[in-house]
């Protein structure tokens, strides 16, 4: 099993620019999420999937879009990117375990500049 | 809502001391306690949890946790480190009931010195 896998590893935009982050998990969770790290702010919720066919805000939700795709994959896309959306961005699934909480697990993270 | 405070964003210690990275957390409902630790250009990896039961918790690699309700604090300690933990670590919570979305607090580097 891959776990979580990101694409890119590395992006480099120009402001104003659109991607896409990708994000694919192999372990058929349900639930699946993307966080940004930026320094001294830990890790914040942009956007969350409870299940296929859903997605919700979390925290920091402005200037981003999310698409679940399939059980597998959930994507986010910057349409317009901005200097202050350089960050680490990281996926991650969970799986409803034991004892009634959600374990998730990190795909190995994004590294965006926007210039 | 919930909210999570590490209290040291940085942390030096030498190798083999004992260390303690403070985590503090306010909630107004019942919520599961977690500590992650990142390794160098790495994701999250889960180090352990509390979720019922006894208020201490260990890892697989001699970390431990203690839960205490009363002063709401989940504070991570180690009595000896090595080169190998030199991490930053993230203290979360999630909501018990309800969407189990997770609250991380600021991360501590840990840097451990030969």
């Amino acid at each position: 099993n891959a776990g979580v896998t990101q694409t890119p590893k590395f992006q480099v935009l120009k402001t104003g620019q659109s991607m896409t982050l990708q994000c694919a998990q192999d372990m058929n969770h349900n639930s699946m999420y993307w966080y940004r790290q930026d320094p001294g702010m830990g890790l914040r919720l942009i956007y969350y999937s409870a299940s296929e066919g859903t997605t919700d805000k979390g925290e920091v939700p402005n200037g981003y879009n999310v698409s679940r795709l399939n059980k597998r994959e959930f994507s986010l896309r910057l349409e317009s990117a901005a200097p202050s959306q350089t960050s680490v961005y990281f996926c991650a699934s969970s799986v409803r375990i034991a004892g009634g909480y959600n374990e998730q697990f990190f795909g190995p993270g994004t590294r965006l500049t926007v210039l | 809502a919930q909210s999570v405070t590490q209290l040291d964003s940085q942390v030096p210690v030498f190798e083999e001391a004992p260390v303690e990275l403070r985590c503090n957390y306010s909630s107004s409902v019942s919520v599961y306690l977690f500590w992650y630790v990142q390794y160098p250009n790495q994701g999250l990896q889960l180090l352990l949890k509390y979720l019922s039961g006894s208020t201490l918790v260990e890892s697989i690699n001699g970390f431990e946790a203690e839960f205490n309700k009363s002063q709401t604090s989940f504070h991570l300690r180690k009595p000896s480190v090595h080169i190998s933990d030199t991490a930053e670590y993230f203290c979360a919570v999630s909501r018990i009931q309800g969407a189990q979305k997770l609250v991380f607090g600021q991360g501590t580097r840990l840097t451990i010195n030969p």
